[in-house]
């Protein structure tokens, strides 16, 4: 399967710990996105990287949240000191970095969960 | 400020007849609008991309329209089958970057 992966699916963790996801664009692809959304919600958007640099970031993004994209591949997303306003469902996804195409291919997701 | 609005409430169409959903934004014309189809649990997929300068645009038996009058995009699912049941998300760009907006989505069910 090429498509855009997402690890790990589930994460249920209590408030205060902290947080990592992982995704892995689809290979060719240069940009990578990030998103949040909530059950009867679009996704929100976080941040959004072109190959390795981070060229932008949501206002919503709290200090809490960090992500990276090394190397211009694989990206993580990280939570800090969780609260349960984070329970969430965390989308990944991907598109190409040349001509006119704008659509986003992205991954299953991973739905977090704050107790 | 760009908004997204689309029909929060589901809308339920019987197999074989025509479903339209309508997908409504704010501010000035976007470069194009984009919808995709979001299943339960899963990340939302692509479907069509509709630039402003095009009135209609079709795949299989799927149509969308832009009229950048009304400041709204029709989604047209025609022969509807129960498989078509999913969660429909426009979007537009914010600006000229790639960053989207997205609406909230309108769950369509398919009725057999």
């Amino acid at each position: 399967d090429t498509g855009v992966s997402q690890n790990p699916r589930h994460k249920i963790t209590k408030r205060g710990q902290n947080v990592t996801f992982r995704c892995d664009p689809i290979s060719e692809h240069n940009r990578l996105y990030w998103y949040r959304q909530t059950l009867g919600q679009g996704p929100e958007f976080l941040t959004y990287f072109q190959n390795e640099a981070q060229l932008e970031k949501s206002r919503l993004l709290s200090d809490r949240f960090s992500a990276e994209r090394p190397k211009g591949s694989f990206s993580t997303l990280e939570i800090q000191r969780t609260e349960q306003g984070d329970s969430a469902m965390y989308l990944c996804a991907s598109s190409p970095g040349q001509g006119r195409t704008y659509e986003q291919y992205f991954g299953p997701g991973t739905r977090l969960t704050v107790t | 400020s760009q908004k997204i609005e689309q029909n929060s409430e589901a809308l339920n169409i019987q197999e074989g007849k025509t479903a339209t959903l309508t997908c409504n934004y704010t501010n000035y014309s976007p470069a194009y609008l984009q919808w995709y189809r979001q299943d339960p649990g899963r990340g939302p997929v692509f479907l069509l991309l509709i630039r402003e300068n095009e009135k209609e645009k079709r795949k299989e038996r799927l149509k969308v329209t832009f009229d950048t009058t009304l400041k709204q995009s029709l989604f047209h699912i025609t022969a509807s089958q129960p498989a078509d049941s999913a969660t429909y998300l426009c979007a537009r760009p914010r600006g000229s970057n790639y960053q989207l907006i997205w609406g909230a989505g309108t769950k369509l069910i398919i009725k057999p």
